[in-house]
């Protein structure tokens, strides 16, 4: 089944100790994207990739750091999380930039105190 | 001023209406995406729009580049249509992957 899988779906970390969300898609595609979604602020841009180690900042990159080293692939790191990184983060994935249809993953509830 | 803006922010109709939201932006795009993000929170990738008018089922999108304005319709709504509608945009000349969206809204169909 084409998809895009993130993991883990709800995470609760402290202030500080390093985290990594996983984001998996199945489907070849070249385009990979991190998003944020916060009430009153709807969806936001954290980074974005075009393809294959190559990787730009969206609206919100602070304090996030992100790697495409396989094209199936875009891990998303909080290097020194923060309470204001708490989020529901969504990756997707899409044939060929924005000039195709996006795919989303179920989303990733992160929680840090 | 948000370079996206939806209207209305909340919409509650009874089941069988023909419903309108709106996406207007104030910057120069090459192409719109209408999202749907259910009560569980998924997000669902309705359209993809440059140009024209475009219908998948009882769902039709339109936009107008001229006047900067996108329209999503739903005919014949039903309770499963309940979900937040968010529209999306890539600035023409810009940042090929950077995606701007606006606050979405919400849609309650009512038996």
């Amino acid at each position: 089944e084409a998809q895009v899988t993130q993991n883990p779906r709800y995470l609760i970390t402290v202030t500080g100790k390093k985290l990594t969300v996983t984001c998996s898609q199945n489907m070849n595609h070249e385009y990979m994207s991190w998003y944020r979604q916060d009430p009153g602020l709807g969806l936001r841009q954290i980074y974005y990739s075009m393809n294959v180690e190559v990787t730009d900042k969206g609206d919100v990159p602070e304090g996030y750091k992100v790697s495409r080293k396989e094209k199936r692939n875009f891990p998303l790191i909080l290097e020194s999380p923060s309470p204001n990184q708490t989020s529901l983060y969504f990756c997707a994935s899409s044939r060929q930039g924005l000039d195709s249809p996006l795919h989303f993953g179920n989303g990733t509830r992160l929680t840090v105190t | 001023k948000n370079e996206v803006e939806q209207s209305p922010q909340n919409l509650t109709a009874q089941e069988g209406e023909f419903i309108t939201i709106n996406c207007s932006y104030s910057v120069g795009i090459s192409a719109l995406h209408w999202l749907q993000q259910h009560p569980g929170g998924g997000i669902v990738s309705l359209f993809m729009l440059s140009s024209g008018k475009k219908k998948h089922g009882r769902l039709i999108a339109t936009i107008n580049i001229q006047e900067k304005h996108s329209s999503l319709h739903i005919t014949a709504s039903h309770p499963r249509d309940s979900a937040v509608y968010i529209c999306a945009v890539r600035r023409h000349g810009g940042s090929q992957g950077n995606l701007i969206f606006g606050k979405g809204t919400k849609l309650s169909v009512k038996p």
